[in-house]
């Protein structure tokens, strides 16, 4: 079935690195993904989002990338700091068109710490 | 501060209890979501509300059962839970349920705990 999933579960880094963060899917029909940050005790908070008529999009220290061949998309953060530290989720969707709603799946998510 | 509210932030509760769970959105949003957010597995979409009208029950028990009494508003009622139940709920609100829909802003969430 189909699936969004991240090759690693947990990314540690220094602050001023630079991080990436992967999510791989199968689902060709998707139109539509998004990244999300989770910080410990808080709900997910949308970071940057990418359709699939896109290759890359840029926001601030953020980039995402999308490569529609191998089904893989990634989340690039700039001068990574301490404040970046938390779990990183993508997710896709498939839009059903007219007023319907996109229903998003979300992958399992990385952990990301950044040491100071 | 995301513009959507939840109250309470933490519940326990004994499986023969009914509790609710509120939600509360102030960003003018007509689409509201629940999502259930277990330890080692993806969020899991389980209801979605579009314009007060219930468009989405993603095979969920009926022990949970949800209320949307109007766009701002959205409460999951629950009864005779399991342990398994124990969970983050989250809730979310979108401008619409069509394109917009895709920017989802999350509560904080309820952690509950069924004893």
């Amino acid at each position: 079935g189909e699936s969004v999933g991240l090759h690693l579960p947990t990314l540690s880094v220094q602050e001023g690195d630079n991080s990436i963060i992967n999510c791989a899917y199968s689902n060709s029909a998707s139109d539509y993904f998004i990244w999300y940050k989770q910080e410990s005790g808080k709900g997910p908070q949308f970071i940057i989002d990418i359709r699939s008529n896109m290759d890359k999009r840029q926001g601030q220290r953020v980039t995402v990338l999308l490569n529609k061949t191998v089904k893989h998309l990634s989340l690039q953060i700039a001068a990574t700091q301490p404040g970046d530290s938390a779990v990183y989720f993508c997710a896709e969707n498939i839009f059903a068109g007219g007023t319907s709603y996109g229903k998003l799946t979300f992958g399992q998510g990385t952990i990301l710490t950044v040491h100071p | 501060e995301t513009g959507v509210t939840q109250t309470p932030r933490h519940l326990v509760m004994g499986m023969t209890n009914k509790k609710s769970l509120k939600c509360e959105q102030h960003l003018g949003h007509n689409a509201m979501y629940w999502y259930k957010q277990s330890a080692k597995k993806p969020l899991e979409l389980m209801f979605v509300y579009n314009f007060k009208e219930q468009t989405e029950n993603n095979s969920v028990p009926s022990r949970f059962s949800p209320e949307c009494p109007n766009s701002s508003h959205l409460f999951l009622h629950l009864h005779t839970l399991q342990p398994e139940d124990s969970a983050l709920y989250l809730c979310a609100s979108s401008q619409d349920g069509g394109p917009s829909s895709y920017e989802q802003y999350f509560g904080p969430g309820t952690r509950l705990t069924v004893t």
